[in-house]
This record gives structure tokens, C-alpha cells and sequence, in this order.
């Protein structure tokens, strides 16, 4: 059974600060891996999505890695804004549509 | 093109009740899934459904059950209602079911009380 951990659990960080989120994963056969966002009390919003053959994708400031060997990947979050407050969510998919997510890292960026 | 949208946002009920909620995917999409929120576990997978069947389930009660309608709307229903049960349920829709080399995109969510 997968099972997905989120290190750490909370982070405060000044505004501009480069920062990595981590999330590690037990089972390798995993088909993609998706990173999310949360905003408190709302739905989630999809950040990058990096298959299972690839290593990394970015999007803007932000970077997610993949190391199915390790069983590891990281979200880089460059120039971090107050806007960027959120929880943030890792998840994996290995059958189907069936995500499997992490506890998720909440991020507080302060002005 | 209008994004995955549930209903109703906010529902208050008591234990021994039971609960419908509602999904509508994007347009296009046939695959909806539904997730339950809460603060002890996270994030947990309920079903998926395509085209009108039931293709994966996650390991919740038979009180937790769902269907999916012809224009590729689904409900779940939560019958007996526990305290347990309160959470943030939520629901997303992709164009296909299966190994998936897109994203799922997530509704608000229903925010479920049970007192």
C-alpha cells in the first residue's frame, strides 16, 4: 500500500526566500505525481503534474522534481510571495485515477 | 469553460440522517471522483466513476455510496450519518479513466456537518 509522507507539516518563511517542499513515497510504481495547492477552507488547484518517465517540471517560479529510485520528490518554490500561502499537497496516482495524497506542507509567508 | 462545480457548499445535518451531495464535471469530462477531507486522516479516496459504473473504490462503509447519470453528473449519498463523517467531500472530474497522464481538476467542495 502507498503511503505518502510531507516533511515538514508547517513552514514560515520571509517573503522572497527560496524554499523546497519534500514528499517521499513508499511504493515506486507510481504513474504520475501531481502537486497541489489548497487555500483554507477551498477546493485544490493543480500545480504541476510530472509523469512517471519524466524527472521534473516547472511552471513559473516553481519546480517539481521526481526520483522514483529514491522515492522522493520536491516542490521549489523560487522568490516566495505572500500570495503563496497555502497548504500544499503531493499526490500519486498508480491505478486509475485513484490519488493517494500526502498530509500536505501549510506554508505561511510572511511580508 | 466553467470548472467542476458542487453542490450545495455547506450542509449541516444530524447523526441517523442521510446526506445526497452533487458534482458536475467539466464539460467533456467523463471521469468523476470523489474524495473525503478531514483533519486526523487527510485526503482519502471514495470512488470514481465512468460512464454510469463504478470503476474504483477506496475503503469506506457501504453507507458511503454513489452514481454517476447519463451527462456524466454524480451524486454521492451518505446514509446513516456519523459524527465521523463530517468533513470536506470533495470532487473531481478528468476526460478519462484510467492510467491518466493528465490532472484531475477539484471542485470547492461540500463542507458536511453532522451534530
Amino acid at each position: 500500500k502507498q503511503e505518502v509522507t510531507q516533511i515538514p507539516a508547517a513552514l514560515s518563511v520571509p517573503e522572497g526566500e527560496n524554499l523546497v517542499l519534500n514528499c517521499s513515497f513508499t511504493d515506486s510504481a507510481i504513474y504520475n505525481l501531481q502537486w497541489f495547492r489548497q487555500d483554507p477552507g477551498k477546493g485544490l488547484t493543480s500545480l504541476l503534474l510530472i509523469q512517471s518517465s519524466q524527472r521534473e517540471q516547472t511552471s513559473g517560479r516553481l519546480n517539481a522534481s521526481l526520483d522514483k529510485s529514491s522515492g522522493r520528490s520536491t516542490l521549489y518554490i523560487a522568490a516566495s510571495q505572500p500570495g503563496d500561502s497555502a497548504t500544499y499537497l503531493c499526490a500519486f496516482s498508480n491505478a486509475g485515477n485513484m490519488l493517494t495524497f500526502g498530509g500536505g506542507t501549510r506554508l505561511m509567508v510572511k511580508p | 469553460k466553467a470548472g467542476v462545480t458542487q453542490t450545495p457548499r455547506y450542509l449541516i445535518k444530524t447523526r441517523g440522517q442521510q446526506v445526497t451531495l452533487s458534482c458536475s464535471p467539466i464539460s467533456g469530462h467523463r471521469s468523476v471522483s470523489w474524495y473525503q477531507q478531514t483533519p486526523g486522516q487527510g485526503l482519502q479516496f471514495l470512488f470514481e466513476y465512468f460512464s454510469e459504473t463504478q470503476r474504483n473504490k477506496g475503503n469506506f462503509p457501504g453507507r458511503f455510496s454513489g452514481r454517476q447519470f447519463s451527462n456524466s453528473r454524480s451524486e454521492m449519498n451518505v446514509s446513516t450519518l456519523e459524527l465521523g463523517d463530517s468533513a470536506l467531500y470533495l470532487c473531481a472530474s478528468s476526460s478519462k479513466p484510467g492510467l491518466t497522464l493528465e490532472t484531475q481538476y477539484f471542485g470547492p467542495g461540500t463542507r458536511l456537518l453532522v451534530l
